[in-house]
């Protein structure tokens, strides 16, 4: 089956720097790929959606400045959380799609902002 | 715009008897419909998925679910429950191409032995 890999899976940062959390897909070519926060106990929230080679498209309520997506190639999109505070400490989870009605998730990255 | 109800945010069952997890879904289109888990601090993973192939769709572990149009449900359900099936469910509708993918709330899974 498609995988697809996050990267890290766990990563602590000082406040004030930046946090890059890649989105690989492995085995298959990944037209558009999706970014979700999850809160403690919460569903996912859809934060953008990118497809290759364009701008991403952002939810209403997330920053752009502070969430940079970029889809450079078809196999991988990276989320880049800037100036990074406590209130980022979340779970993002990436999926990617090939076009068709699924999507594929990565395992996850606990960013915790001390 | 599609929308998704699990209508139980936490569901608890002994051992070894039934699973019931409802979901709701609505849409403007014919939609996909899937049913992730989620163990604690974990990433999803792929339960079933229903995308206008058989309408009883049978999944990884035991579980199934089915799809009811008159109803416009997607219930997931597994005859006996194991300990490992504590987890949270979530239900999910997919429109378009994998575009608008909408989770619903969650419901969390306890398992008593």
């Amino acid at each position: 089956g498609a995988v697809v890999s996050q990267h890290p899976s766990r990563v602590i940062c000082k406040s004030g720097t930046s946090v890059k959390i890649e989105c690989r897909s492995l085995d298959f070519q990944a037209t558009t790929m999706f970014w979700y926060r999850q809160f403690p106990k919460k569903s996912l929230m859809l934060m953008a959606t990118s497809n290759e080679g364009s701008k991403a498209t952002y939810e209403q309520g997330v920053e752009k400045d502070k969430f940079l997506i970029n889809h450079a190639s078809l196999t991988l999109s990276t989320l880049t959380v800037t100036s990074a505070h406590p209130e980022d400490s979340s779970f993002y989870i990436c999926s990617a799609s090939q076009g068709t009605t699924e999507a594929f998730f990565g395992q996850g990255t606990r960013l915790t902002v001390v | 715009a599609q929308s998704v109800t699990q209508l139980d945010s936490h569901v608890s069952v002994s051992e070894g008897t039934p699973v019931l997890l409802r979901c709701n879904y609505s849409s403007s289109y014919s939609p996909s419909l899937f049913w992730y888990v989620q163990h604690p601090n974990k990433g999803l993973q792929l339960l079933l998925k229903y995308t206008s192939a058989a309408t009883l769709v049978k999944g990884i572990n035991g579980f199934e679910a089915e799809f009811k149009k008159s109803e416009t449900s997607f219930h997931l359900t597994k005859p006996s429950a194991h300990m490992s099936d504590a987890a949270e469910y979530f239900c999910v509708v997919s429109g378009w191409y994998g575009q608008n993918f909408v989770f619903g709330p969650g419901t969390r899974l306890s398992v008593l032995p």
